[in-house]
């Protein structure tokens, strides 16, 4: 079956560690993105990625950084700059980003820091 | 800039009665679509419904209808015959062709009570 695979599902990192979430497609989509969701708010784009070797800052970039070495893959690192890391991850595809068709979501990766 | 406002941080309803969740927007780009997504407790993001910027009828999927007033820039979501499994938070999205990024709104939690 087709679909984006987010893993772990639930990470712990202590102060001061790099952490990566890691975020895979088999769906042949060009677009993926990062999303981090706080309790009861919406989600705020950290990365997005239109194509292969190729990458933009979303609305709060700082503290994370991402690459795309691979088109059905876009890995997250939370670095210890972000300093309150502490939310739900949720990565995302989409066939092409001009086309206005939906995104597809993961599962989600809650991190916590302990 | 882009920005989806859903003014509504919580609903209730009861089951077999219609609802609607509201959602305006703002953008200064011609071309854009409007999505609704369901996100239950689980936390995945299942999308619901699309509305394109110059489609001349309101999009329906189902029991889902997107009230579409380009004018009033407000692109409602109706729940039509609520069941309980529709409990969820509820989020408006848009994409612009400028931005090529998906922007959330805050959400709207409903409660479907029997």
């Amino acid at each position: 079956d087709g679909g984006i695979t987010q893993s772990p599902k639930y990470l712990f990192r202590k102060e001061g560690q790099n952490v990566t979430l890691s975020c895979e497609q088999n769906l042949n989509h060009d677009a993926m993105y990062w999303y981090r969701q706080d309790p009861g708010q919406g989600l705020r784009l950290i990365y997005y990625s239109q194509i292969v070797n190729d990458f933009q800052k979303g609305d709060i970039a700082e503290g994370y950084s991402v690459s795309r070495e691979k088109k059905e893959s876009f890995p997250l690192t939370v670095t210890s700059a972000q300093k309150n890391p502490t939310a739900f991850y949720l990565c995302a595809s989409s066939i092409s980003p001009v086309r206005g068709l939906e995104a597809f979501f993961g599962q989600g990766t809650r991190l916590t820091v302990v | 800039a882009q920005k989806i406002t859903q003014t509504q941080p919580g609903m209730f309803v009861q089951e077999k009665e219609a609802v609607t969740l509201d959602c305006t927007y703002d953008t200064s780009d011609p071309s854009y679509g409007l999505f609704w997504y369901k996100q239950p407790s689980s936390g995945e993001m299942i999308f619901l419904i699309y509305q394109g910027s110059y489609d001349q009828q309101n999009a329906t999927e189902g029991r889902y209808s997107l009230n579409f007033q380009k004018a009033r820039k407000s692109a409602n979501l109706v729940i039509s015959a609520s069941q309980l499994g529709d409990s969820a938070m509820y989020f408006c999205a848009m994409r612009d062709r400028g931005f090529q990024k998906l922007v959330f709104g805050t959400g709207t939690r409903l409660l479907v009570s029997p």
